[in-house]
């Protein structure tokens, strides 16, 4: 699996889009591209997951870029209840390694 | 939300007693996983299994063990719990693994005093 590479925090006001990036530079061809999340100590929870074209649904967008080094979620109008840990994770596989990822705060 | 059901929730439990860790799922689904997560840290891969019988390892497989005999039970032994085993303890299942995503139980707090 790829490794990938994100910011450890952000921070972003209520009603606001959140832009969380992350690097997948070594990432091959076969390989998704997924977004958890992990709110506070609960099991993480999937957010949306892409191969080469931008995809979108009802929580987030996934904007893939063409040589597909790196990604971004975006949460087009985060509320406070968005304020988690998000993973971006790149496999081939049946299994996902997590790494540390992103503390997203949201703030009032 | 997935049927996926960990027990116990928490656990303590003395250094060098075997631990068993259940995960049951009304999913049907073919990929079950273990994972550890410690403070401050992402999710670790323990062990997963790719059918009844079928397992493997993950990054951090020492001093665990899994049986899956039945495909809706995925166990999780700690045959001689270490205070380094504090954690907490999450299962996973997944089905077509590129074309799903896969679901998370509430995970199982254990600590080894």
């Amino acid at each position: 699996d790829a490794k990938t590479t994100q910011p450890p925090s952000m921070d972003c006001a209520e009603g606001r889009a959140a832009n969380l990036p992350c690097n997948h530079s070594t990432i091959s061809g076969n390989e998704y591209v997924y977004w958890y999340r992990q709110i506070h100590s609960q099991g993480p929870q999937y957010i949306i997951h892409g191969l080469k074209n931008n995809e979108t649904n009802e929580m987030a967008s996934l904007i893939i870029t063409e040589d597909r080094k790196s990604s971004t979620l975006i949460l087009p109008h985060a509320t406070l209840r968005d304020t988690a840990v998000y993973y971006c994770i790149a496999t081939s596989g049946s299994r996902l390694t997590f790494g540390e990822g992103t503390q997203l705060t949201v703030n009032p | 939300d997935a049927g996926i059901t960990q027990s116990p929730r928490h656990k303590v439990t003395e250094t060098g007693t075997p631990v068993t860790l259940r995960c049951h799922q009304t999913e049907n689904h073919r990929y079950m996983y273990w994972y550890r997560q410690d403070p401050g840290h992402g999710l670790r891969l323990i062990h997963y299994s790719y059918g009844v019988k079928d397992t493997d390892k993950g990054e951090v497989s020492d001093g665990y063990s899994v049986s899956r005999s039945k495909t809706e039970d995925f166990l999780l032994t700690l045959e001689s719990a270490t205070s380094s085993q504090t954690s907490v303890y999450f299962c996973a299942i997944s089905d077509v693994f590129s074309e799903t995503e896969a679901f998370f139980g509430q995970g199982t707090r254990l600590t080894v005093v």
